[in-house]
């Protein structure tokens, strides 16, 4: 398999839990980004990894999100004590590059789709 | 803040017609990107615009850039049931810096195409 790699898909937690997801990206690619999807706010940005530079966290809606990338390859996004707002589909991707004037597409994991009782 | 809007947000259209789906963005940037999502499934890359003017085609899809006007539209010509989707557009920011190529989504159109 070449693609992006979540796991788990599906996810069932009770409200206050914390949930890891996974993220292993394409084997080449230095840019992995974490994105969320719901139904209220649609499709949005929430880390980038570029390399072993700083990640850019700005898209992270509170500090009980948090995310990691080990070796510059799998990454692991950790919410804690979720609310159930946090319910959404959590999607994985990667890019051979990650800088501005980049001309790849982001390639896209088939997501973990969360769901907090 | 970089907004990113589309229309219509859902289109249901006979097979064999034409139509149009707009996406425009609030704010300069020069690459936009085109995505396809099917029910239940993750988002695959349709087109790269990477400059003022770009036009790509692929199949019955064809996509193109006007970076002045900030609007990216993207044309189906006689359109099929397996065009059945919903489609995004993507905008990167416009930075001078080496900040990240995160996308900001528009809300998506859901096509539905009918026999």
């Amino acid at each position: 398999g070449a693609g992006v790699s979540q796991s788990p898909s599906n996810k069932v937690t009770e409200k206050g839990k914390d949930v890891e997801l996974r993220c292993d990206p394409i084997s080449g690619h230095t840019a992995l980004y974490w994105y969320r999807q719901s139904l209220g706010q649609g499709l949005e940005f929430l880390i980038y990894f570029q390399g072993n530079s700083a990640p850019d966290k700005s898209g992270l809606p509170s500090d009980r999100f948090s995310a990691e990338r080990t070796g510059g390859s799998v990454s692991t996004l950790t919410i804690q004590r979720t609310q159930q707002e946090d319910s959404a589909v959590y999607l994985c991707a990667s890019s051979l590059r990650g800088t501005t004037k980049s001309n790849q597409p982001q390639h896209f994991g088939d997501g973990t789709r969360l769901s907090i009782l | 803040e970089l907004k990113v809007e589309q229309n219509p947000l859902f289109l249901s259209m006979q097979e064999g017609k034409n139509y149009t789906i707009y996406c425009n963005y609030s704010t300069t940037s020069d690459r936009l990107y085109w995505y396809r999502q099917d029910p239940g499934k993750s988002l695959e890359s349709l087109f790269v615009l990477l400059s003022n003017g770009a036009v790509k085609q692929e199949g019955r899809l064809m996509a193109s850039l006007d970076t002045k006007a900030r609007l990216s539209t993207l044309h189906i010509t006689a359109a099929v049931h397996d065009l059945s989707a919903t489609y995004f557009c993507a905008v990167p920011p416009f930075f001078y810096n080496n900040a990240g190529n995160m996308l900001t989504f528009g809300g998506g159109t859901r096509l539905m195409v009918k026999p």
